[in-house]
């Protein structure tokens, strides 16, 4: 199984960097790594992926380690409407449709 | 924009109901999956189609099925509902199509309880 380890929960002050760091030890060569988040009483929303290179997109950006082991979602300047869970995940090795999504990081932004 | 909906937002149902959920999407997407969602276990996957007709157990698949006869459209079945199955549903559609980012677009859920 593609299975990723994350926080519980974390807080970060309005404004500053918020960043979410994800384990992912079981991801196999041409798997991507995508990031999502989930606003409470909503669906989870995608937020950005890579496969080996860091990533940005107008939502965050996308850290990945050279072993691909890990990575690290980052919010340049978070607002109180980033407080959401944040779900790392990765294609599974044996069905390239597939996601697994853990229990996620429930990120807390405060004044 | 694309749109996945879902035919409740909430829905209350009794022990030994037959009850379907539905799910639709606009955007003409190969893939369709359900999850339930529950307090500190996450997204947990239900059933995945990737074409119509098809369908996949996913890591939780006791106590539904599932039907996809149209495209645009994947249902959840619960045919003897259970208390054990009042949760939040979650219906997600994607594309593997060539050019895609390959991402899951979800609904926005329906809670189902079950008394």
């Amino acid at each position: 199984d593609a299975k990723t380890t994350q926080p519980t929960s974390m807080d970060c002050a309005e404004g500053r960097a918020a960043n979410l760091p994800c384990n992912h030890s079981t991801i196999s060569g041409n798997e991507y790594v995508y990031w999502y988040r989930q606003i409470h009483s909503q669906g989870p929303q995608y937020i950005i992926h890579g496969l080996k290179n860091n990533e940005t997109n107008e939502m965050a950006s996308l850290i990945i380690t050279e072993d691909r082991k890990s990575s690290t979602l980052i919010l340049p300047h978070a607002t109180l409407r980033d407080t959401a869970v944040y779900y790392c995940t990765h294609k599974d090795r044996n069905n390239f449709n597939k996601f697994y999504f853990g229990s996620g990081t429930k990120l807390n932004v405060k004044p | 924009d694309v749109k996945v909906t879902q035919s409740s937002r909430y829905l209350v149902k009794r022990t030994g109901e037959k009850v379907f959920l539905e799910c639709v999407q606009d955007m003409d997407h190969e893939n369709m999956f359900w999850y339930r969602q529950d307090p500190g276990l996450g997204l947990r996957l239900i059933y995945f189609s990737y074409d119509v007709k098809m369908k996949e157990k996913g890591d939780i698949p006791e106590g539904y099925s599932v039907s996809r006869e149209k495209k645009e459209r994947f249902s959840l079945i619960l045919e003897s509902a259970s208390t054990n199955q009042t949760s939040m549903y979650l219906c997600a559609s994607s594309s593997h199509r060539a050019g895609t980012r390959g991402e899951q677009f979800f609904g926005p859920g329906t809670r189902l309880t079950v008394l």
